[in-house]
């Protein structure tokens, strides 16, 4: 059974640093393209970038380039998702997700999800 | 603003047909796939329809996907109470160096 499960609820200060993770199982690691995915409180769905874990090729989408660092680890079958200094603004929802393997990787195209990672930020 | 225009509500009476558009224009939805996602309050969403008309194993047909243009559209017919939730649309974005980009959602109300 194909799992995407990612850490816990997070309480973060402006300015602090965070990496979260989703440690993945049921398929070959390095088989299929990672997603990230934001959504703030009820806002919609916003695509932050991607990585293939076979050889950690990543590419941020041009809102997130900078804001962010994608990783993964293969000894522990996980991707992670950084940031070296929170801001309020990025307070959210965020999730990872599997791209499927019949589609090119600049597609959205993603059939398995993790349950969801909640990041608030607050002073 | 998203680059994807969905109308931000959408209702419908079980039992009818209810289309859900999305507006793009030629650097996504004109030379890109449309992709439909589904999502209930809480949770992660779900894939509903890939490559602008497919429908991966397990999703009903009750639901499909068109596109004309820079223009496309999620019809759910036969509808049900439990239908009710957010879509989304989303496309690559080749003005976004490729990237995807997702609607604002739609949520859909069962009266």
């Amino acid at each position: 059974e194909v799992q995407l499960v990612q850490s816990g609820r997070e309480v973060k200060k402006p300015g602090e640093s965070l990496k979260i993770s989703c440690r993945i199982s049921g398929y070959r690691f390095t088989s299929h393209w990672i997603g990230w995915v934001r959504q703030r409180p009820g806002q919609g769905l916003e695509y932050m970038g991607i990585i293939f874990p076979h050889d950690s090729d990543v590419r941020y989408s041009p809102s997130f380039q900078g804001q962010v660092t994608i990783s993964a680890d293969e000894s522990s079958n996980s991707v992670y998702l950084q940031w070296d200094g929170l801001q309020a603004s990025d307070t959210a929802v965020y999730y990872c997700a599997r791209h499927v393997n019949y589609d090119t990787s600049k597609n959205p195209a993603f059939d398995f999800w993790g349950q969801g990672t909640l990041l608030l930020v607050s002073s | 603003q998203s680059v994807l225009t969905q109308p931000p509500s959408a209702s419908g009476t079980p039992g009818q047909r209810v289309t859900i558009s999305c507006s793009g224009d030629y650097s996504n939805i004109g030379n890109n796939y449309v992709y439909w996602y589904q999502q209930f309050p809480g949770t992660a969403p779900k894939l509903l329809i890939y490559k602008n008309t497919q429908r991966p194993s397990g999703v009903p047909d009750r639901f499909s996907g068109s596109k004309s243009g820079t223009s496309a559209s999620l019809a759910i017919s036969g509808l049900r109470s439990e239908d009710e939730a957010d879509y989304y649309c989303a496309a690559a974005d080749d003005s976004l160096s490729g990237h995807a980009v997702f609607g604002g959602g739609t949520q859909l109300t069962v009266l």
